[in-house]
């Protein structure tokens, strides 16, 4: 059974400062990953993908992940209060389907 | 970024009719995807598509049934609408290939009395 996990939150952070999301996944085959903001009552819309092991930095997100620990993360400088969404950590093992996450609850305070 | 439709927006419809839920992308790509997602909860995923003429059942267990005729069309069928169908239903698509990330459409939210 493949696991994507994720700490439910809420993660709560001041306006101005670096959020940081984190996610472990079981299967050691996963080759892709995937990161989807969700606001309440809305659709997951994607942010950012890695493929590979280091980091990617899109503005203000940076991806981050690490093989060899079945670890990936999302680094999201300069928080705003637009950001307080529910994060999903999102997996492929190398075939048509994603594993998601729980999701984690961010929350920014002006 | 993919244009993917998803129609109605909303629908609240009385026990044991028939339901169509309509899903359809403009962006060509070969896979097609139906979740099922509570309020609050995780993304659950009920159908897929690798193309035309082809449908899997996903990892929850689902009473709907899809079909995929054209490549663009990927819709949800209830044959009979129950309370416990309740729900916010997601269409996603992805190009062909296993790297390829999903984008998802607006979603229904399904409402049955």
């Amino acid at each position: 059974q493949k696991e994507v996990e994720q700490n439910s939150g809420p993660l709560s952070v001041p306006e101005g400062a670096i959020a940081s999301l984190n996610c472990t996944y079981s299967d050691r085959g996963s080759q892709s990953f995937f990161w989807y903001r969700q606001y309440s009552g809305k659709s997951p819309e994607l942010i950012m993908f890695i493929y590979s092991n280091g980091d990617k930095e899109d503005g203000r997100f940076t991806a981050q992940l690490n093989k060899a620990s079945q670890y990936v993360s999302l680094l999201i400088r300069d928080s705003q209060p637009s950001d307080s969404a529910t994060y999903l950590c999102a997996v492929s093992s190398g075939y048509s389907t994603l594993t998601f996450g729980k999701g984690t609850m961010l929350l920014v305070s002006p | 970024e993919a244009d993917i439709y998803q129609t109605p927006r909303y629908l609240v419809i009385g026990t044991g009719k028939k339901i169509t839920l309509e899903c359809s992308q403009t962006m060509g790509h070969d896979k097609m995807y139906w979740y099922q997602q509570d309020p609050g909860m995780e993304l659950h995923l009920i159908h897929y598509s690798y193309g035309v003429n082809s449908t899997e059942k996903g990892d929850l267990s689902s009473e709907s049934t899809v079909s995929r005729i054209r490549t663009e069309h990927f819709p949800l069928t209830l044959e009979s609408a129950r309370p416990s169908h309740t729900s916010q239903y997601l269409c996603a698509s992805s190009e062909s290939g296993s790297l390829y990330e999903q984008y998802f459409g607006p979603g229904t939210r399904l409402t049955v009395t």
